[in-house]
């Protein structure tokens, strides 16, 4: 399978553990981004990779996470000090270097994070 | 602050049936527009629109821009209970990185 691929597929953590996820991004793709998706809204983004270097990050990304991408390839996203709100899906995508019209992004199957 | 409206938020059909889902966006340096169908899972490109008035078609999906009024419309003709999915579309600007989405119309197509 040559899509983009997350895990775990699903974590279940007690408040105030650390958690940390990983994205695969499609081989070829030098932009990967993270985005959270909670029940009955469409994804928010979180912040972005070009190649190695994080370009962005959005408000909602608190000091408790913090997301890599050591060598361009692979990213982990990690939560520390877990809380009840940060349940949601977590769902990586990536994309070529937008030329022309190509912003299309492709996401992965997402982290499903429950903090009870 | 940049803005995405879906609507209707949720609709329910009779297979065959054909549907129209809304989009309108306030964002700022606009330069696309695109569709997504999400599943239990990760959500599937559908369309991207960056000119106003071009169609773009895919078997029985059919989406079209309006830069003018700041909406677009994702058609879908003679619905299959396969179709039933949330539809999100997302707002893009010049930069290219965030993706800025509705909430979303979820659909569901019935026998």
């Amino acid at each position: 399978d040559t899509g983009v691929s997350q895990n775990p597929r699903h974590k279940i953590t007690k408040r105030g553990q650390n958690v940390t996820f990983r994205c695969d991004p499609i081989s070829e793709h030098n932009r990967l981004y993270w985005y959270r998706q909670t029940l009955g809204q469409g994804p928010e983004f979180l912040t972005y990779f070009q190649n190695e270097a994080q370009l962005e990050k959005s408000r909602l990304l608190s000091d408790r996470f913090s997301a890599e991408r050591p060598k361009g390839s692979f990213s982990t996203l990690e939560i520390q000090r877990t809380e009840q709100g940060d349940s949601a899906m977590y769902l990586c995508a990536s994309s070529r270097t937008p030329r022309t019209d190509e912003y299309e992004q492709y996401f992965g199957p997402g982290t499903r994070l429950t903090v009870t | 602050e940049d803005k995405v409206v879906q609507s209707p938020l949720s609709l329910v059909v009779h297979e065959g049936d054909t549907v129209t889902l809304n989009c309108s966006y306030e964002v700022t340096n606009f330069r696309s527009l695109l569709w997504y169908k999400q599943e239990k899972k990760a959500p599937t490109f559908l369309f991207m629109l960056t000119s106003s008035g071009i169609e773009k078609k895919s078997g029985r999906l059919s989406s079209i821009l309006d830069k003018k009024e700041l909406f677009s419309i994702l058609n879908i003709t003679a619905t299959q209970t396969g179709d039933s999915a949330i539809y999100l579309c997302a707002g893009v600007t010049n930069s290219g990185y965030a993706l800025n989405f509705g909430k979303g119309t979820s659909l569901l197509v019935t026998p």
